[in-house]
């Protein structure tokens, strides 16, 4: 079983749509949790922080639940900017990141 | 925000040669630098920790030998790939810790290396 599962996707959506991508983890003791967006042939980019009482940057809402380790982004008025691979990652105690295999989202005219 | 660089973009050589990949902290310091891998679509995995003025630590399957890591100051850490093959063929992508925020990673733009 990966650490970080994650629908791979691809996520094919009108502008406008709202989307949301979800994604567990296996190690009950991991203590952060991020989503990335990495676009094709670059470096991830930090989008958001996870925090268990929710967190939202504009357009962007993150979700975690630890209980059930379970984390969320939601993407709301989605622009043809935000087409990328969305990566959902999680660090532990040494600040080691694991990373998903990423959700692919195309979001087309 | 912080920027972390990496030298070379991008890197063709024959099979056995070896190759350095450096990445270097710009505007702070960093203590722990992190190598990565990663295949095409597939995720980044984690290869090793880099800390300054120790040696590195490996994930399992890494061999140390063949992917030396020195990590000789605050803002510089260097991946040499000895002897590559095609099958190293990949782009690397190191992360550094700032010292200051130590919960968040900046990644460099990445090396893609292919071996021929």
């Amino acid at each position: 079983r990966k650490e970080v599962e994650q629908d791979p996707g691809p996520f094919n959506v009108p502008e406008g749509a709202t989307v949301a991508f979800n994604c567990t983890y296996s190690n009950s003791a991991s203590q952060s949790f991020f989503w990335y967006r990495q676009d094709c042939r670059k470096e991830p980019k930090l989008l958001m922080s996870v925090y268990s009482s929710g967190n939202e940057d504009g357009r962007f809402t993150a979700q975690l639940n630890r209980a059930s380790q379970y984390i969320s982004l939601l993407i709301r008025d989605s622009k043809l900017s935000d087409s990328a691979t969305y990566l959902c990652v999680v660090g532990d105690s040494s600040y080691k990141l694991i990373f998903g295999s990423g959700t692919r989202l195309l979001v087309r005219p | 925000g912080a920027v972390v660089s990496q030298h070379p973009s991008w890197v063709i050589c024959k099979s056995g040669t070896s190759v350095k990949i450096e990445c270097r902290s710009l505007d702070f310091q960093a203590t722990t630098m992190f190598w990565y891998r990663q295949f095409p679509k597939q995720s980044l995995m984690l290869m090793a920790t880099s800390n300054e003025g120790s040696k590195a630590t490996y994930e399992q399957g890494v061999e140390k030998d063949k992917f030396l890591i020195n990590h000789a100051s605050l803002t510089l850490s260097t991946l040499t790939v000895t002897s590559a093959h095609p099958e190293d063929s990949s782009f690397y992508i190191c992360s550094a810790r700032d010292l200051a925020v130590p919960d968040t990673q900046y990644f460099g733009p990445g090396t893609r290396l292919t071996v021929l």
